[in-house]
């Protein structure tokens, strides 16, 4: 079957650790995103990818990074300097064609919680 | 500045009680305005693509309709398991795609 796969579902860091969430997709596409999500809130933009090994920042880059090093793959590494990681965390394909948006499929989530 | 802006934040309706959902947006060079939706705990669920002004999708008792400024959802005869949380997003000409705050529809019986 065809999708996206994040995992952990779930993920428990502790302070002043590193932590990387694992985003793979088999359906071929360009793009890929991985937003933040806040309870009650909508989606927040950190990165996104049009193209292998090309990515640019959203709204919330700070304190994360990514790599696109294959098209398969886009992994976000919430990074020490990130102060309040505690959130839930999805990742989202899409193909997107010369001059039109196509829809955005998306993973089922990593719950990151500091402890 | 890429915004999207979705109203009310949270709705309650009876069963049978018809309403919609509104998303303002200002996009550079939109590209297609999509609407999700979304159950706790869970990733979006695609719904609907809107590319031009005009453009109507329906799919059971869901409507979605795009204007140069807006869109709406409108929800005809909801049954509680309508109930969710439902997004609207909008991509640019940079290849962003750009999320609203959200709303949550409560349907009760």
């Amino acid at each position: 079957d065809g999708g996206i796969t994040q995992s952990p579902k779930y993920l428990f860091r502790k302070e002043g650790q590193n932590v990387t969430l694992s985003c793979e997709q088999n359906l071929n596409h360009d793009a890929m995103y991985w937003y933040r999500q806040d309870p009650g809130q909508g989606l927040r933009l950190i990165y996104y990818s049009q193209i292998v090994n090309d990515f640019q920042k959203g709204d919330i880059a700070e304190g994360y990074s990514v790599s696109r090093e294959k098209k398969e793959s886009f992994p976000l590494t919430v990074t020490s300097a990130q102060k309040n990681p505690t959130a839930f965390y999805l990742c989202a394909s899409s193909r997107p064609a010369q001059g039109v948006g196509t829809e955005a499929f998306f993973g089922q989530g990593t719950r990151l919680t500091v402890v | 500045e890429d915004q999207v802006t979705q109203s009310p934040e949270a709705l309650r309706l009876q069963e049978g009680e018809s309403s919609s959902l509104n998303c303002s947006y200002t996009v550079s060079g939109l590209r297609g305005l999509f609407w999700y939706r979304q159950d706790p705990g869970k990733g979006p669920e695609f719904l609907f693509t809107l590319y031009s002004a005009g453009e109507e999708k329906e799919k059971e008792r869901l409507k979605a309709t795009l204007t140069k400024k807006e869109s709406f959802l409108h929800i005809t005869a909801p049954k509680p398991e309508d109930s969710a949380t439902y997004l609207c997003a909008a991509s640019s000409n940079t290849g962003k795609l750009i999320f609203g705050q959200g709303t949550t529809l409560q349907v009760k019986p």
